[in-house]
């Protein structure tokens, strides 16, 4: 399968816990993109890498969220001191010099209890 | 700002011919796209369209454009119990950089046997 990989798929931890997700894209996609999506919402945009630049980053991402990418290829998404409102769904997407086609991954659901 | 709605259900009978429609404010050029996801998946790119064009056609995916009020529409003819899912309108900035994507909250659609 050489498509974007998520993990873990899922993820259930208590308040105040630090969570981490790891997004694996499309080999040799230099762009990557991390969505949030709440129950019944559409994707909202996080943040992206280009390579390991992190070059734009949503008013979404409170300073609780941190993401790296820090050889170009993969990358991490972390949460510290969650809070019950950071349920969701993290889908992280990639694409290369097409930039206009993104593909996502499968996507790891939070619940934060 | 860019902000995109689409109506939130759409039911049709196996075989009929399905059309959901999304409406956009970005008046910059743009990539529109449309996505399926099914449930507890990630997004599925099924076609994308630049603002430049009027129509598109892929197989049973037909987009049509009207730049003009700023609607995209996208048919799916005759309809199958596979193509249940939410579908989601987007729209990305071309030019503008990162290339994020701007959802809809989605349409579900639901295929009556």
């Amino acid at each position: 399968d050489t498509g974007v990989s998520q993990n873990p798929r899922h993820k259930i931890t208590k308040r105040g816990q630090n969570v981490t997700f790891r997004c694996d894209p499309i080999s040799e996609h230099n762009r990557l993109y991390w969505y949030r999506q709440t129950l019944g919402q559409g994707p909202e945009f996080l943040t992206y890498f280009q390579n390991e630049a992190q070059l734009e980053k949503s008013r979404l991402l409170s300073d609780r969220f941190s993401a790296e990418r820090p050889k170009g290829s993969f990358s991490t998404l972390e949460i510290q001191r969650t809070e019950q409102g950071d349920s969701a769904m993290y889908l992280c997407a990639s694409s290369t010099h097409r930039l206009y086609e993104q593909y996502f991954g499968p996507g790891t659901r939070l619940t934060v209890t | 700002g860019e902000d995109v709605e689409q109506s939130l259900f759409l039911s049709v009978r196996e075989g009929d011919s399905s059309v959901i429609n999304c409406t956009y404010t970005d008046s910059s050029s743009t990539y529109l796209y449309w996505y399926k996801q099914e449930p507890g998946a990630g997004l599925q790119l099924l076609t994308y369209i630049f603002s430049n064009m009027d129509m598109k056609q892929d197989q049973r995916l037909t987009v049509l454009l009207n730049k003009k009020d700023k609607h995209l529409s996208l048919r799916i003819a005759d309809t199958q119990t596979g193509d249940s899912a939410i579908y989601f309108c987007a729209e990305s900035p071309f030019g503008a950089g990162s290339y994020q994507l701007t959802f809809g909250k989605g349409t579900k659609l639901s295929v009556i046997p």
